[in-house]
């Protein structure tokens, strides 16, 4: 069936390394595909809109220099974290919509910049 | 702006008890409004969703209750187990394309045996 999955799971990078994450489209093409971030405890934020072939849309507020997108594929987009800090650990998760209005979401990204 | 405001942000329920979270919506353009469940660590999964043009939708031991005219629906887990234990996050979206989900800020959901 059609799933939604990142990778890495998990990763631990050094201030000021970049650290790509990849979400794929199993079973499924997506034109589309969103990037969330999520704090401890709290909700889910929509970071940008990934479009295949074309730039990202960024939500109010987010870098766009330092969360890079690129949706190079109808299954692969990848968010790249560039100089990361402390800041930017947190939980990164990415979504896709199937068929009608089912949104899948990935299993999640966690970041942790030392 | 919230957009979909949740309730209760947490909530202990017994076994076999039945669990009721919340929300309201603000955007009348709303047109699906998703369930989804989360683990620790893990991404949401879509638990069960419904469209304004129906006031009730079950799954199982799940019910979405939904009131148009007060923007408002509720999610009732009856019989609730340990394994309901997660957080439940309630969201709208506008049907059509490629829209962005509107979430609520989260229920964490304990059941105790």
């Amino acid at each position: 069936g059609a799933v939604v999955s990142q990778h890495p799971s998990w990763v631990i990078c050094k201030s000021g390394t970049s650290v790509k994450i990849e979400c794929r489209s199993l079973d499924f093409q997506a034109t589309t595909m969103f990037w969330y971030r999520q704090f401890p405890k709290q909700s889910l934020m929509l970071m940008a809109t990934s479009n295949e072939g074309s730039k990202a849309t960024y939500e109010q507020g987010v870098e766009k220099d330092k969360f890079l997108i690129n949706h190079a594929s109808l299954t692969l987009s990848t968010l790249t974290v560039t100089s990361a800090h402390p800041e930017d650990s947190s939980f990164y998760i990415c979504s896709a919509r199937d068929t009608g209005q089912v949104y899948l979401f990935g299993p999640g990204t966690r970041l942790t910049v030392l | 702006q919230q957009q979909v405001k949740q309730s209760p942000q947490s909530l202990i329920v017994q076994k076999g008890g039945i669990s009721i979270i919340n929300c309201a919506y603000e955007n009348t353009a709303f047109d699906y409004f998703p369930w989804y469940q989360q683990f620790p660590g893990k991404g949401p999964a879509l638990l069960i969703a419904i469209r304004p043009d129906v006031s009730e939708k079950k799954e199982g031991r799940f019910t979405i209750s939904f009131n148009k005219s007060a923007k408002q629906f509720s999610l009732h887990i009856m019989d609730s187990q340990p394994g309901d234990s997660a957080t439940y996050f309630c969201a709208a979206l506008l049907s059509g394309g490629y829209q962005k989900v509107t979430f609520g800020i989260g229920t964490k959901l304990q059941v105790i045996p």
